[in-house]
């Protein structure tokens, strides 16, 4: 139901290569967001997404809103090892719900 | 740019024992949030905070919490009695907008061990 399934659960790749990561749910959403955690900290905001079939850019990132508000994906484009950590995709409920639900996190790790 | 402050970095307390965690949300945000993390698992949703009163929480938020805006900057998340089991990372959010309009800014978190 509320659950987010977020995949892969990891992913190791080489310095220069691209990235995808996607979130799937049977519930539909309202928005949609993608933070990155660095180990010991918070997570930061990285693309808020918000009507269906919005595809955004944030640098080298880009993500996009499934149309049916039920899944989203994430890209990265010529990965650096800074680009090292967690990255969570996360929703908030069709309904007016305030929770913010969140995947279980893609751990990312760069070969230099 | 604004951010979101919590302290204590880490909170190291006995079972039994009460527990303030404190957070300075963005000071234009309305909406104010509390999470947890327990280690390597994903991150959860305890309860929304607006106008002054709780506007959702979770089956996780029990009597055992409470949160409390005690001034205009402050928000806070009191564990009366910890058990082992709330050992975890309490990160504060907050957010311009409520009902999924505004993103949520979230804070460097609270590590709290229960021992």
């Amino acid at each position: 139901g509320q659950q987010l399934n977020q995949s892969p659960q990891s992913m190791f790749i080489q310095e220069g290569e691209d990235v995808s990561m996607n979130c799937t749910s049977s519930s539909i959403f309202n928005t949609w967001l993608w933070y990155k955690q660095d180990p010991g900290e918070g997570p930061v905001l990285l693309i808020a997404l918000y009507k269906a079939g919005e595809l955004t850019s944030n640098g080298r990132l880009t993500a996009q809103f499934g149309i049916t508000r039920k899944d989203s994906f994430l890209n990265i484009s010529a990965s650096i090892p800074s680009d090292v950590g967690i990255y969570f995709c996360a929703g908030q409920l069709q309904g007016g719900s305030e929770k913010l639900v969140f995947g279980k996190g893609t751990k990312l790790t760069v070969n230099p | 740019e604004p951010e979101v402050t919590q302290t204590p970095s880490h909170q190291v307390t006995q079972m039994g024992q009460e527990v303030i965690l404190r957070c300075v949300p963005i000071s234009n945000h309305l909406y104010f949030y509390w999470y947890r993390q327990i280690l390597g698992q994903k991150v959860e949703f305890l309860v929304s905070f607006y106008n002054n009163e709780i506007s959702e929480k979770s089956e996780i938020f029990d009597d055992q919490f409470s949160v409390e805006r005690p001034d205009g900057s402050n928000f806070t998340l009191k564990i009366r009695s910890t058990k082992l089991e709330d050992s975890a990372m309490y990160f504060c959010a907050s957010s311009e907008i409520g009902g999924g309009k505004s993103p949520l800014h979230f804070g460097n978190g609270t590590r709290l061990t229960v021992t």
